[in-house]
Protein backbone atom coordinates (compact mmCIF):
# COMPACT_ATOMS: atom_id res chain seq x y z
CA UNK A 1 0.00 0.00 0.00
CA UNK A 2 1.01 3.31 -0.36
CA UNK A 3 2.41 5.43 2.72
CA UNK A 4 4.14 8.04 3.74
CA UNK A 5 5.84 7.72 7.17
CA UNK A 6 7.39 10.68 9.38
CA UNK A 7 9.40 8.70 12.02
CA UNK A 8 9.58 11.33 14.81
CA UNK A 9 6.30 12.92 16.49
CA UNK A 10 8.60 15.61 17.76
CA UNK A 11 11.56 17.31 17.35
CA UNK A 12 13.07 19.98 19.64
CA UNK A 13 16.12 22.35 18.41
CA UNK A 14 18.26 25.46 19.41
CA UNK A 15 17.31 28.74 17.46
CA UNK A 16 20.34 28.74 15.14
CA UNK A 17 20.89 24.99 14.77
CA UNK A 18 20.63 22.92 11.93
CA UNK A 19 17.18 21.02 11.30
CA UNK A 20 16.39 17.51 9.87
CA UNK A 21 13.01 16.44 10.09
CA UNK A 22 12.84 12.51 8.45
CA UNK A 23 10.30 11.54 5.74
CA UNK A 24 9.86 8.10 3.89
CA UNK A 25 7.70 7.15 1.20
CA UNK A 26 6.40 3.62 -0.49
CA UNK A 27 5.07 4.25 -3.30
CA UNK A 28 5.43 1.60 -6.76
CA UNK A 29 7.09 4.35 -9.11
CA UNK A 30 8.72 7.80 -8.45
CA UNK A 31 5.80 9.92 -6.12
CA UNK A 32 5.17 13.27 -6.34
CA UNK A 33 6.60 14.56 -2.78
CA UNK A 34 5.70 17.61 -0.95
CA UNK A 35 6.66 19.24 2.52
CA UNK A 36 4.03 21.43 4.30
CA UNK A 37 3.79 23.40 7.29
CA UNK A 38 1.11 24.51 9.52
CA UNK A 39 1.12 27.17 12.07
CA UNK A 40 -1.06 26.79 15.49
CA UNK A 41 -4.73 27.14 14.00
CA UNK A 42 -3.41 27.47 10.15
CA UNK A 43 -4.32 25.58 7.32
CA UNK A 44 -0.86 24.28 5.70
CA UNK A 45 1.56 26.16 3.28
CA UNK A 46 3.44 24.34 0.81
CA UNK A 47 7.08 24.50 1.75
CA UNK A 48 8.76 22.55 -1.72
CA UNK A 49 7.48 19.70 -4.09
CA UNK A 50 8.68 17.31 -5.73
CA UNK A 51 8.09 15.85 -9.18
CA UNK A 52 11.45 15.21 -11.51
CA UNK A 53 14.67 15.89 -12.09
CA UNK A 54 17.30 17.53 -9.49
CA UNK A 55 16.81 15.56 -5.91
CA UNK A 56 17.56 18.60 -4.45
CA UNK A 57 14.56 20.87 -4.32
CA UNK A 58 14.80 24.80 -3.07
CA UNK A 59 11.54 26.33 -1.09
CA UNK A 60 10.37 28.78 0.88
CA UNK A 61 11.72 30.17 3.81
CA UNK A 62 15.26 28.90 3.64
CA UNK A 63 14.08 25.26 3.17
CA UNK A 64 15.56 22.41 0.92
CA UNK A 65 14.49 18.89 0.62
CA UNK A 66 16.82 15.82 -1.19
CA UNK A 67 14.69 12.91 -2.66
CA UNK A 68 16.98 9.44 -2.18
CA UNK A 69 15.12 6.88 -4.13
CA UNK A 70 17.95 4.41 -2.84
CA UNK A 71 16.77 5.32 0.89
CA UNK A 72 12.90 5.84 -0.01
CA UNK A 73 13.25 9.43 1.74
CA UNK A 74 13.04 12.63 1.09
CA UNK A 75 14.20 14.42 4.36
CA UNK A 76 13.72 18.18 4.66
CA UNK A 77 16.41 20.02 5.68
CA UNK A 78 17.27 23.96 6.97
CA UNK A 79 20.54 25.35 7.82
CA UNK A 80 19.35 27.75 10.67
CA UNK A 81 16.41 27.14 12.01
CA UNK A 82 14.68 30.68 13.58
CA UNK A 83 12.16 30.60 16.68
CA UNK A 84 9.48 31.50 13.96
CA UNK A 85 10.28 28.10 12.11
CA UNK A 86 8.48 25.93 15.31
CA UNK A 87 5.39 24.73 13.76
CA UNK A 88 4.34 21.29 12.99
CA UNK A 89 5.69 19.90 9.67
CA UNK A 90 3.69 17.64 7.30
CA UNK A 91 5.04 15.38 4.48
CA UNK A 92 3.42 14.33 1.80
CA UNK A 93 2.57 11.65 -1.31
CA UNK A 94 1.22 11.29 -4.74
CA UNK A 95 1.17 8.35 -7.33
CA UNK A 96 0.94 10.85 -10.11
CA UNK A 97 -0.38 9.73 -13.16
CA UNK A 98 -4.31 8.66 -12.95
CA UNK A 99 -3.92 8.78 -9.21
CA UNK A 100 -2.44 12.40 -9.40
CA UNK A 101 -5.29 14.02 -6.92
CA UNK A 102 -5.25 11.27 -4.25
CA UNK A 103 -2.84 12.84 -1.54
CA UNK A 104 -1.11 10.80 1.24
CA UNK A 105 0.12 12.67 4.73
CA UNK A 106 1.86 11.32 7.01
CA UNK A 107 1.10 12.08 10.68
CA UNK A 108 3.52 15.26 11.08
CA UNK A 109 6.35 16.41 13.22
CA UNK A 110 5.90 19.22 15.36
CA UNK A 111 9.37 21.28 15.87
CA UNK A 112 10.03 23.16 18.54
CA UNK A 113 12.66 26.05 18.82
CA UNK A 114 14.84 26.60 21.82
CA UNK A 115 15.91 30.45 21.98
CA UNK B 1 -7.04 38.16 -2.97
CA UNK B 2 -6.94 34.68 -3.86
CA UNK B 3 -8.06 32.37 -1.14
CA UNK B 4 -10.08 29.19 -0.56
CA UNK B 5 -12.65 30.01 2.05
CA UNK B 6 -14.53 27.40 4.36
CA UNK B 7 -17.77 27.99 6.13
CA UNK B 8 -18.30 27.71 9.13
CA UNK B 9 -15.04 28.07 10.98
CA UNK B 10 -16.58 26.17 14.26
CA UNK B 11 -19.73 23.93 14.25
CA UNK B 12 -21.00 22.01 17.17
CA UNK B 13 -24.06 19.65 16.44
CA UNK B 14 -25.31 16.52 17.56
CA UNK B 15 -25.03 13.28 16.33
CA UNK B 16 -27.68 12.28 13.34
CA UNK B 17 -28.39 16.25 12.21
CA UNK B 18 -27.64 16.51 9.02
CA UNK B 19 -25.28 19.36 7.81
CA UNK B 20 -22.89 20.55 5.25
CA UNK B 21 -19.74 22.67 5.20
CA UNK B 22 -18.81 24.88 2.26
CA UNK B 23 -16.28 25.49 0.46
CA UNK B 24 -15.05 27.83 -2.02
CA UNK B 25 -12.18 29.04 -4.39
CA UNK B 26 -11.66 31.94 -6.34
CA UNK B 27 -8.45 30.80 -8.33
CA UNK B 28 -10.28 28.77 -11.04
CA UNK B 29 -8.58 26.09 -9.96
CA UNK B 30 -9.44 22.45 -11.33
CA UNK B 31 -8.70 20.42 -8.67
CA UNK B 32 -10.46 20.62 -4.90
CA UNK B 33 -10.24 18.28 -1.88
CA UNK B 34 -11.59 17.48 1.70
CA UNK B 35 -9.37 16.52 4.57
CA UNK B 36 -9.76 15.54 8.07
CA UNK B 37 -6.62 16.14 10.74
CA UNK B 38 -6.76 14.10 13.93
CA UNK B 39 -3.80 14.39 16.08
CA UNK B 40 -1.44 11.73 15.36
CA UNK B 41 -2.78 10.69 12.08
CA UNK B 42 -2.25 13.90 10.17
CA UNK B 43 -4.40 14.83 7.42
CA UNK B 44 -6.34 12.11 5.81
CA UNK B 45 -7.84 12.70 2.58
CA UNK B 46 -12.04 12.51 2.03
CA UNK B 47 -12.85 13.17 -1.31
CA UNK B 48 -11.28 14.82 -4.56
CA UNK B 49 -12.57 16.28 -7.27
CA UNK B 50 -10.59 16.47 -10.92
CA UNK B 51 -13.10 19.31 -12.28
CA UNK B 52 -16.57 19.96 -12.51
CA UNK B 53 -19.02 16.61 -12.12
CA UNK B 54 -15.87 14.44 -11.52
CA UNK B 55 -14.98 13.61 -7.97
CA UNK B 56 -13.31 10.45 -6.33
CA UNK B 57 -12.84 9.06 -2.86
CA UNK B 58 -9.76 9.50 -0.66
CA UNK B 59 -8.88 7.15 2.08
CA UNK B 60 -12.03 8.07 4.43
CA UNK B 61 -14.55 8.58 2.73
CA UNK B 62 -17.34 6.55 4.69
CA UNK B 63 -20.20 8.73 6.29
CA UNK B 64 -19.25 11.92 3.81
CA UNK B 65 -20.44 12.90 0.79
CA UNK B 66 -19.37 15.57 -1.68
CA UNK B 67 -20.88 17.59 -5.14
CA UNK B 68 -18.57 19.31 -7.91
CA UNK B 69 -21.70 21.53 -9.67
CA UNK B 70 -19.57 24.45 -10.05
CA UNK B 71 -15.75 25.16 -10.28
CA UNK B 72 -15.43 27.03 -7.05
CA UNK B 73 -17.81 25.12 -4.82
CA UNK B 74 -16.82 21.92 -3.31
CA UNK B 75 -19.53 21.33 -0.57
CA UNK B 76 -18.53 18.40 2.12
CA UNK B 77 -22.37 17.07 3.27
CA UNK B 78 -22.21 14.70 6.43
CA UNK B 79 -25.86 13.57 6.13
CA UNK B 80 -26.29 11.53 9.36
CA UNK B 81 -22.58 13.20 12.02
CA UNK B 82 -21.84 10.86 14.52
CA UNK B 83 -19.24 11.56 17.24
CA UNK B 84 -16.37 9.62 15.50
CA UNK B 85 -16.35 12.34 13.08
CA UNK B 86 -15.73 15.46 15.36
CA UNK B 87 -12.29 16.31 13.73
CA UNK B 88 -11.06 19.58 11.92
CA UNK B 89 -11.41 19.50 8.48
CA UNK B 90 -9.11 21.49 5.62
CA UNK B 91 -10.28 22.50 2.03
CA UNK B 92 -7.92 22.59 -0.49
CA UNK B 93 -7.59 23.28 -4.15
CA UNK B 94 -4.79 23.62 -6.44
CA UNK B 95 -4.27 24.68 -10.78
CA UNK B 96 -3.72 20.27 -11.69
CA UNK B 97 -0.78 21.70 -14.24
CA UNK B 98 0.72 23.05 -10.95
CA UNK B 99 0.07 20.96 -8.16
CA UNK B 100 0.52 23.41 -5.45
CA UNK B 101 -2.62 23.04 -2.99
CA UNK B 102 -3.95 26.23 -1.67
CA UNK B 103 -5.94 25.10 1.92
CA UNK B 104 -8.67 26.94 3.45
CA UNK B 105 -8.44 28.02 7.38
CA UNK B 106 -10.57 24.89 8.32
CA UNK B 107 -13.56 23.90 10.39
CA UNK B 108 -13.36 22.57 13.73
CA UNK B 109 -16.36 20.22 14.09
CA UNK B 110 -17.56 18.63 17.62
CA UNK B 111 -20.59 15.81 17.25
CA UNK B 112 -21.84 15.63 20.73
Amino acid sequence: AQSVTQPDIHITVSEGASLELRCNYSYGATPYLFWYVQSPGQGLQLLLKYFSGDTLVQGIKGFEAEFKRSQSSFNLRKPSVHWSDAAEYFCAGSAGGTSYGKLTFGQGTILTVHP
Amino acid sequence: EAQVTQNPRYLITVTGKKLTVTCSQNMNHEYMSWYRQDPGLGLRQIYYSMNVEVTDKGDVPEGYKVSRKEKRNFPLILESPSPNQTSLYFCASSKIAKNIQYFGAGTRLSVL
